[in-house]
């Protein structure tokens, strides 16, 4: 099963700083099946990014991601006050390839 | 608009069975793959199993297979988990999602809470 590592756990920053994000697959995605989620607490995930760099309609263009591969970088530009959040990648293959679905463990994005 | 509703949560005892229901609403549930994501207390999210728009495949996590079930009725727009075995560690609350084209999870419901002890 594909493992995903993402780093740093927490960080500390203050409003309109810039954010990235690092999400590494034990091995190689095929066709780049990266998905970012934010979760606000007390709330469901949202979806932000997927296929590695497409952005959800209605997402910010502060964040963007990109990589291939096995190392993912989800980047915001300047954060603002309703960004501070838990941010998780998943992998999830297609539908030819699909075989399992699974997250890492989430980077704390909080306020310093 | 995409509206996802689970229920069936509760407190139960560890060995005991337990299922989850969710209905979905404002979209052509046959149409689209379903997940179930579940996130213990405190801790991160974890994906639990996977349902095709047609049922035809069916995919789980290691922690689960062989004691849950995944399912679903396109008659009554309805995703099921049916959970057997329950341990300590199956205790969370479980989202189901709706899989976008790309099969990300693109529209979550609120969820719903699972506890097991004894």
């Amino acid at each position: 099963e594909i493992v995903l590592t993402q780093s740093p756990d927490t960080l500390s920053l203050s409003p309109g700083e810039r954010v990235i994000l690092s999400c590494r697959a034990s091995q190689s995605l095929n066709s780049n099946s990266l998905a970012w989620y934010q979760q606000r607490p007390g709330q469901a995930p949202r979806l932000l990014i997927y296929g590695a760099s497409s952005r959800v309609t209605g997402i910010p263009d502060r964040f963007s991601g990109s990589g291939s591969g096995t190392d993912f970088t989800l980047t915001i530009s300047r954060l603002e006050p309703e960004d501070f959040a838990v941010y998780y990648c998943q992998q999830y293959g297609s539908s030819r390839t699909f075989t399992s679905g699974t997250f890492g463990g989430g980077t704390k994005v909080e306020i310093k | 608009q995409v509206q996802l509703v689970e229920y069936g949560g509760g407190v139960v005892q560890p060995g005991t069975s337990l299922r989850l229901s969710c209905t979905a609403s404002g979209f052509t549930f046959s149409n689209f793959a379903m997940y179930w994501v579940r996130q213990a207390p405190g801790r991160g999210l974890e994906w639990v199993a996977i349902i095709w728009y047609d049922g035809s495949n069916k995919y789980y996590a290691d922690s689960v297979k062989g004691r849950f079930t995944i399912s679903r009725d396109n008659a009554k727009n309805t995703v099921y988990l049916q959970m057997n075995s329950l341990r300590a560690e199956d205790t969370a609350v479980y989202y189901c999602a709706r899989a976008s084209p790309s099969l990300a999870a693109g529209d979550w419901g609120q969820g719903t809470s699972v506890s097991v002890s004894s």
